[in-house]
């Protein structure tokens, strides 16, 4: 089946700190990879996607790369800000017809502080 | 152009009252989904529709649940009888498909409280 696997949090770091949040993935065939961000008090927005092996998906200086040898799709920022703080929720979406294809991981809590 | 919009944005309810969450989705687009979210589960796929009609009710907790989308642009999620452990937000989401690489979008969220 399709799963989605993610870091636990929370993730406390300081300003300017370098950010690394894992996320690794099953499924059954291609995916597309998914990165989206909750900020307090919001609902879930886009952050970033990929749609195939090597892709790069980046937005606001994060990034991540659809690595198929590792299933991983894992999120990155050089420098983080406090306006960073957030929780950040990988997924899987697949095409298929009939149940549920997009998968969300359990989230990542990150707070950053001055 | 308008995101996706759910009313109430908050709501504190006495335990057995019946609750009702609305939603109106982004114009133009065929997938509507409920999700629940807590602090314990995360996340949850509650149901979806496809063109107003329910695709996959599979994580509709019980039988208290209810959602329907009467039309192209509006769905509700009804719980009767509300109980304390259905506190939690309530999420809307609308999309063009389900194709790979499609986003979703989500609303601002219901948050509900039930004492």
């Amino acid at each position: 089946g399709n799963s989605v696997t993610q870091m636990e949090g929370p993730v406390t770091l300081s300003e300017e700190a370098f950010l690394t949040i894992n996320c690794t993935y099953t499924a059954t065939g291609y995916p597309s990879l998914f990165w989206y961000v909750q900020y307090p008090g919001e609902g879930l927005q886009l952050l970033l996607k990929a749609t195939k092996a090597d892709d790069k998906g980046s937005n606001k200086g994060f990034e991540a790369t659809y690595r198929k040898e590792t299933t991983s799709f894992h999120l990155e920022k050089g420098s983080v800000q406090v306006s960073d703080s957030a929780v950040y929720f990988c997924a899987l979406s697949q095409d298929q017809t009939g149940a549920n294809n997009l998968f969300f991981g359990t989230g990542t809590r990150l707070t950053v502080i001055p | 152009d308008a995101g996706v919009i759910q009313s109430p944005r908050h709501e504190v309810t006495e335990m057995g009252q019946e609750v009702t969450l609305r939603c109106k989705p982004i114009s133009g687009h065929d997938y509507l989904f409920w999700y629940r979210q807590t602090m314990m589960r995360g996340l949850e796929l509650l149901i979806y529709f496809n063109n107003n009609v329910p695709i996959d009710d599979s994580g509709m907790p019980e039988d208290r649940f209810s959602a329907k989308m009467p039309n192209a642009s509006f769905s509700t999620l009804k719980i009767q009888p509300s109980e304390p452990r259905d506190s939690a937000v309530y999420f809307c989401a609308s999309g063009t498909g389900l194709f790979s690489g499609n986003t979703i979008y989500f609303g601002e969220g219901s948050w509900l409280t039930v004492v």
